[in-house]
């Protein structure tokens, strides 16, 4: 039973235009939400996240909604750079009520920009 | 930031033997540390939280002794995998908690284990 959803398995944008990364859960215990990137052999690195009792967090390029009532979020990076190719995860995490810390990932999407 | 090691990055084995695959956190202490496995193309899925002196608590359908994590002081976690299979055959990556909030979970680079 897969708990968190990323229903793109490959993404492919040009130089400078908008990545738009989603993800989708089913748990309404999930309360936190990360967004990680990951280069093949290597482990994954954090890039941005977001509390449930919150709809957006931007960090530079990097901005990260959520629709709890969908059970949706998604990351959007603008500009997008070549550097940016990537697999990108989505987690969630239920930190209360629940095992705190565990984190629940996504199938990752593999967002290649070109240039 | 802070640096999580995994050694060895990968290995190769022959079925029935027991492969042990080190997690270590270089410039911070961990409490927790976490196992996950990846198939190729797939998520990461967590395989057990190690907690430092105390017995690893394994997600549902992780066989615990088959994956035998020990977590014998607050920078160093083992996993040892027993009589390995070709079916073990995958990309093994631990994570540290460097502070008690889910953001501060840092992912070594990995170990590709690979069975023969």
């Amino acid at each position: 039973d897969q708990q968190v959803k990323q229903n793109s398995p490959s993404l492919s944008v040009q130089e400078g235009r908008i990545s738009i990364l989603n993800c989708d859960y089913t748990n309404s215990m999930f309360d936190y939400f990360l967004w990680y990137k990951k280069y093949p052999a290597e482990g994954p690195t954090f890039l941005i996240s977001i509390s449930s009792i919150k709809d957006k967090n931007e960090d530079g390029r990097f901005t990260v909604f959520l629709n709890k009532s969908a059970k949706h979020l998604s990351l959007h990076i603008v500009p997008s750079q070549p550097g940016d190719s990537a697999v990108y995860f989505c987690a969630a995490s239920a930190r209360y009520g629940g095992a705190t810390n565990k984190l629940i990932f996504g199938t990752g999407t593999l967002l290649a920009v070109q240039p | 930031g802070a640096v999580v090691s995994q050694h060895p990055s990968r290995v190769i084995c022959k079925s029935g033997t027991s492969v042990k695959i080190e997690c270590r956190s270089l410039d911070f202490q961990a409490t927790t540390m976490f196992w996950y496995r990846q198939f190729p193309k797939q998520s990461l899925m967590l395989m057990a939280t190690s907690n430092e002196g105390s017995k690893a608590t394994y997600e549902q359908g992780v066989e615990k002794d088959k994956f035998l994590i020990n977590h014998a002081s607050l920078t160093l976690s083992t996993l040892t995998v027993t009589s390995a299979h070709p079916e073990d055959s995958s990309f093994y990556i631990c994570s540290a908690l460097r502070l008690a909030g889910v953001s501060e979970q840092y992912f070594g680079p990995g170990t590709r284990l690979t069975v023969t």
